[in-house]
């Protein structure tokens, strides 16, 4: 199984920051990634695929990028709406596997 | 639009079995994969499978033993998922997704809403 790996776990912020989380592979994955934001209680919403192309309907403020076994997702103004659970997950092979999660906290 | 609405929640004593539906509207069922993710309580999400709608061909994550089935229901769109021999650990909450493909890329663009399978004596 291809282990992933984000950092941090969690974070703290507040709204307007520039915030970054990073996403490592345990093999190179060229840029079969893609993110997810789930908020407690709803469906997760698939937010940027292929590494780093957006989603429709989803705001330019999210920011995937990398390549090979190492992945960043940037938000650049942090909205209030913004706070959540991302995770990473790779779709380079089966079975499918998802990092554990970064939780963004209001600061 | 795309939908995918799932079964309420569950509550049920260990040992016995639960099946969740996921039905789909809103586009060609038998067009794309459906796939099945598990959150437990204070975990992250753990991909569990996909089932190919259109032949009724599962493929599960090998760390799912037999006792999580997937099936469909092409007459209605609808995919299910049966747990049997439940224990405590099978407490989560499951969801199906859709399976799309962009730039070659499998993603899960739609998502049902969640069904709490508890599991308690």
């Amino acid at each position: 199984d291809i282990q992933m790996t984000q950092s941090p776990s969690s974070l703290s912020a507040s709204p307007g920051d520039r915030v970054t989380i990073t996403c490592r592979s345990g093999q190179r994955i060229n840029t079969f990634l893609n993110w997810y934001q789930h908020k407690t209680g709803a469906a997760p919403k698939l937010l940027i695929y292929a590494a780093s192309k957006l989603q429709s309907g989803v705001p330019s403020r999210f920011i995937g990028g990398g390549s090979g076994t190492d992945f960043s997702l940037t938000i650049t103004s942090l909205q209030p709406e913004d706070f959540a659970t991302y995770y990473c997950q790779q779709s380079y092979d089966t079975p499918v596997t998802f990092g554990q999660g970064t939780k963004v906290e209001i600061k | 639009q795309v939908l995918l609405v799932q079964s309420g929640s569950e509550l049920k004593k260990p040992g016995a079995s639960v099946r969740v539906s996921c039905k789909t509207s809103g586009y060609t069922f038998t067009g794309y994969s459906l796939h099945w993710v598990r959150q437990a309580p204070g975990q992250g999400l753990e991909w569990m499978g996909l089932i190919n709608t259109e032949t009724g061909d599962p493929k599960y994550d090998p760390a799912f033993p037999g006792r999580f089935v997937f099936s469909v229901d092409t007459s209605v769109g609808t995919a299910y998922l049966q747990i049997s021999s439940l224990t405590p650990e099978d407490t989560a909450v499951y969801y199906c997704a859709r399976g799309d493909y962009s730039e070659f890329i499998e993603t899960f663009d739609f998502w049902g809403q969640g069904t709490v399978v508890t599991v308690s004596s």
